[in-house]
């Protein structure tokens, strides 16, 4: 099984609904993150979490949430999706330190039409 | 000026030549860079992380680190066409030990 996993691989969804992107690993780390990731522009941090009662915005967090519901899952919502939230979404995890640096999860095509 | 800062490339090398990849990024006290491979549709895999100045060597992959020009870069040396992907620098610095991702170089091999 994969350290870090993310569900769905792929997801096409309309404008205005909901959606959650789910992560979880078996890492054992505190630390985990959640990065979108569009041609030309690289990753983008769009919300942290240093632990399960410690969660931070990063740089592009309009129009997200998240929930860290346990050590090992980390989840994101889109609230009312829009077309420009198409992107490749990735989850990915550190340890305290970060000196090793960030495993990833295999990643989640979104697309909204 | 953006943190951290990648030419997109496309980067193109014959097979069995060095791969050079550049990266220069904008805050001083970063402490911790690191080397992402990422083939298409797939997602970044840990290559090379380097902390202090001077090389790194893994294999074929050298990391190299000046903090006084505020640079670092990744040499790949006997490229191999299985080499061909993108190539993200990351550089971890600030009180939350914040991680910067470059947009990424694309390396293709030719054989």
């Amino acid at each position: 099984d994969a350290d870090v996993t993310q569900t769905p691989r792929n997801r096409i969804t309309k404008t205005g609904k909901r959606i959650m992107l789910e992560c979880s690993q078996t890492k054992g780390h505190d630390r985990m993150y959640w990065y979108r990731q569009d041609p030309g522009l690289g990753l983008r941090l769009i919300y942290y979490s240093f632990d399960v009662k410690d969660i931070n915005k990063g740089e592009i967090s309009d129009g997200y949430s998240v929930s860290r519901q346990a050590q090992a899952k980390f989840s994101l919502s889109l609230e009312s999706a829009i077309p420009n939230q198409t992107a490749l979404y990735f989850c990915a995890t550190s340890d305290l330190q970060g000196n090793y640096g960030y495993t990833f999860g295999s990643g989640t095509r979104l697309t909204v039409v | 000026q953006k943190e951290v800062e990648q030419n997109s490339g496309p980067l193109s090398v014959p097979e069995g030549a060095i791969a050079s990849l550049n990266c220069t990024y904008s805050d001083r006290g970063s402490q911790s860079f690191f080397w992402y491979r990422q083939y298409s549709g797939k997602s970044p895999e840990l290559i090379m992380s380097i902390y202090s100045n001077g090389d790194k060597e893994d294999g074929r992959f050298t990391a190299q680190l000046n903090k006084a020009s505020q640079y670092v870069s990744l040499l790949i040396r006997d490229s191999q066409p299985s080499d061909s992907a993108t190539y993200l620098c990351a550089v971890k610095s600030g009180g939350y030990q914040k991680v910067t991702f470059g947009i990424g170089t694309k390396l293709q091999v030719i054989p």
